[in-house]
């Protein structure tokens, strides 16, 4: 399988603290994202790097990321209560969404 | 806006059934593409198309059959339905433009 892991698989903080959570891949890829997923619910995409950035934000998340390492890391500042879903990394090695590599998930807790 | 349809939201079928799970996109969208979701698993790619006549296998495919005869259109043929399909399902389409995908809200599927 060339699913990429994520760690750590649970995460439990409370609200206003930072959430850091951790995705590594397998193979030299185009794109990394993070996408959100709600109990029962679809994904949602939340941001996006490219293989030749290291950092990008976008409001409360910050998504770093290791091509020599093969790692991602994505922050979420000041948690919410609403912020808590499961958090799953993507690659792509073809710049498309046709064919994305998951890896296998984070699940977020905020509690108040 | 509608975005990525999945019909039936649940099922229940027996062991040696087939069935069609459905999805439709209304925005004119060239790739589509089915995923199932199994407990710490994340997600991983069954089949995906890169337009209207053309799909490929991707991950794990076995058991499964696709077709695309319209843009909007993707359906998942289960042929004979085994317990190891128990899943939840989701379908995603993209454009070719970038790599961010659109999932459907799923359909989950339980074979007994």
């Amino acid at each position: 399988s060339q699913q990429g892991e994520e760690d750590p698989q649970a995460l439990s903080i409370q609200e206003g603290e930072n959430a850091t959570m951790n995705c590594s891949y397998k193979t030299s890829i185009n794109n990394l994202q993070w996408y959100r997923q709600n109990s029962g619910r679809g994904l949602v995409h939340l941001i996006l790097i490219r293989s030749n950035e290291r950092e990008k934000h976008s409001g409360r998340l910050r998504v770093t990321l290791d091509t020599s390492k093969k790692s991602s890391s994505l922050l979420i500042t000041a948690s919410r209560a609403a912020d808590t879903a499961s958090y799953f990394c993507a690659t792509d090695t073809t710049g498309t969404a046709s064919k994305l590599t998951f890896g296998t998930g984070t699940r977020l807790q905020v509690t108040l | 806006n509608a975005g990525v349809t999945q019909t039936p939201k649940f099922q229940v079928l027996k062991t040696g059934q087939s069935m069609t799970l459905q999805c439709a996109q209304d925005m004119n969208h060239e790739y589509m593409s089915w995923y199932r979701q199994d407990p710490g698993m994340g997600l991983r790619l069954i089949h995906y198309s890169v337009g209207a006549g053309i799909t490929d296998q991707g991950e794990v495919p076995n058991g499964y059959n696709v077709s695309r005869s319209t843009t909007e259109d993707f359906p998942l043929r289960l042929l004979s339905a085994a317990p190891s399909q128990t899943s939840v399902y989701f379908c995603a389409s993209s454009p070719h433009t970038g790599p961010e995908a659109f999932f459907g809200q799923g359909t989950r599927l339980t074979v007994v």
